[in-house]
């Protein structure tokens, strides 16, 4: 699992409230990522790290923002959560390109 | 990124070989086929990938046709714990791509006792 957690595991909040996801890795990882899965989807990109301080949007980043200020640790935030952004979270590391991606056990996120 | 098609769902025995194809016809040269799996509710594992070359590891093995355009993956011997989606992935391994993947719709593959 390339020592991957996530925390909160489960979370369930109201509409308006901000909610902050955590991915932390123990091995290293240059690359970080935040995907979404919905019910009858892939997953999707949300935003990823391609080292401390240096991150970018990918195709589903509106209503997202991230931070990585240290290596290990890769923080999602829905500043506003609202009712479309009920859905399961993962977090994925790699150290390169060209390798593979590991993924963290997901976090569900529930907003009413 | 070169888009992948996969059928929707497939059914295999138990202890049977599952093949699943895919197709990507518009892959370029510097595009790596990646195959990976996600067993209900869990976070999606890497399984193999290849660039021309056949591969084969302790879970998988994957055939490239010779013009690149399709491949296939095989489950040697399926078992109960190989019921997942699995998802066909092409994936620049350039340092443009970030590492980035995108995710389709995968196949189901249902294997039954």
């Amino acid at each position: 699992d390339a020592g991957i957690t996530q925390s909160p595991r489960h979370k369930v909040t109201e509409t308006g409230t901000p909610v902050t996801l955590r991915c932390h890795q123990t091995e290293n990882h240059r690359y970080m990522y935040w995907y979404r899965q919905d019910p009858g989807h892939g997953l999707r990109l949300i935003h990823y790290s391609y080292g401390v301080k240096d991150t970018d949007k990918g195709e589903v980043s509106d209503g997202y923002s991230v931070s990585r200020s240290k290596t290990e640790d890769f923080l999602l935030t829905l500043e506003s959560a609202t009712s479309s952004q009920t859905s399961v979270y993962f977090c994925a590391v790699t150290s390169g390109t060209g390798t593979r991606q590991y993924f963290g056990p997901g976090t569900r996120l529930t907003v009413t | 990124d070169a888009k992948t098609t996969q059928p929707p769902s497939m059914d295999c025995a138990e202890g049977r070989a599952a093949n699943l194809p895919c197709n990507h016809s518009t892959i370029s040269g510097n595009e790596y086929v990646y195959w990976y799996r996600q067993i209900h509710s869990q976070g999606p594992q890497y399984i193999i990938h290849g660039l021309k070359n056949n591969e084969t590891n302790e879970m998988a093995s994957l055939i490239i046709t010779e013009d690149r355009k399709s491949s296939t993956l095989i489950l040697p011997h399926a078992t109960l714990r190989d019921t997942a989606v699995y998802y066909c992935i092409v994936r620049d391994a350039g340092g443009t791509s970030y590492g980035k993947l995108t995710f389709g719709q995968g196949t189901i593959l249902t294997v039954h006792p």
